[in-house]
């Protein structure tokens, strides 16, 4: 079946620097993926389309300048969280669909200290 | 009109009950409603899906049920067993494309009882 393999798993940085998450395809294809977000014991919550060669599209009261999203091929999409806070830490997932459905990575858990 | 809305929020049954997880929806255009199982610390993984056109949908010891004029599905686990602990959520999209937004419910979480 399709796999989509995210990377880090854990990440901890420190208050003030960047984050960069990826997010590949393995063995498909795919010109759209989607990054969650996900609070403990709460559901996904959508933060953004990811579309290749083009500019990702954000759900209301997502900060696009804090969440840069490149689609740079259709295979790889990378979320990189800038000047990172703690209210920034959470569970960050995404996800990209193929003929038979939505597949979702591991899961990245971003610490802010 | 984007909403999911599941229940229970928890749930707890002993080995080789049968739990039921319920889902309703108001978007008449979403046709395509999945079920996920996570894991603590781990992605979502599909367990089954299921579209409009049918009425349940059966795969191993999980089945859909699926209402389409009260918008409303559930999940069915028979014969549950303690790995089948984990948080369940409901989603639907809509349209065929790849681009379709998949929205969640808010999850069950459930506790099998050895």
């Amino acid at each position: 079946g399709a796999v989509v393999s995210q990377h880090p798993s854990r990440v901890i940085c420190k208050s003030g620097t960047s984050v960069k998450i990826e997010c590949r395809s393995l063995d498909f294809q795919a010109t759209t993926m989607f990054w969650y977000r996900q609070f403990p014991k709460k559901s996904l919550m959508l933060m953004a389309t990811s579309n290749e060669g083009s500019k990702a599209t954000y759900e209301q009261g997502v900060e696009k300048d804090k969440f840069l999203i490149n689609h740079a091929s259709l295979t790889l999409s990378t979320l990189t969280v800038t000047s990172a806070h703690p209210e920034d830490s959470s569970f960050y997932i995404c996800s990209a669909r193929d003929q038979n459905g939505y597949t979702f990575g591991s899961g990245t858990r971003l610490t802010v200290v | 009109q984007q909403q999911v809305k599941q229940s229970p929020q928890s749930l707890i049954v002993q080995k080789g009950g049968i739990p039921i997880i319920n889902c309703a929806y108001e978007n008449t255009a979403f046709d395509y409603f999945p079920w996920y199982q996570q894991f603590p610390g781990k992605g979502p993984a599909l367990l089954i899906a299921i579209r409009p056109d049918v009425s349940e949908k059966k795969e191993g010891r999980f089945t859909i049920s699926f209402n389409k004029s009260a918008k409303q599905f559930s999940l069915h686990i028979m014969d549950s067993q303690p790995g089948d602990s984990a948080t369940y959520f409901c989603a639907a999209s809509k349209g065929s494309s790849n681009t379709g937004k998949l929205i969640f419910g808010q999850g069950t979480t459930l506790q099998v009882k050895p």
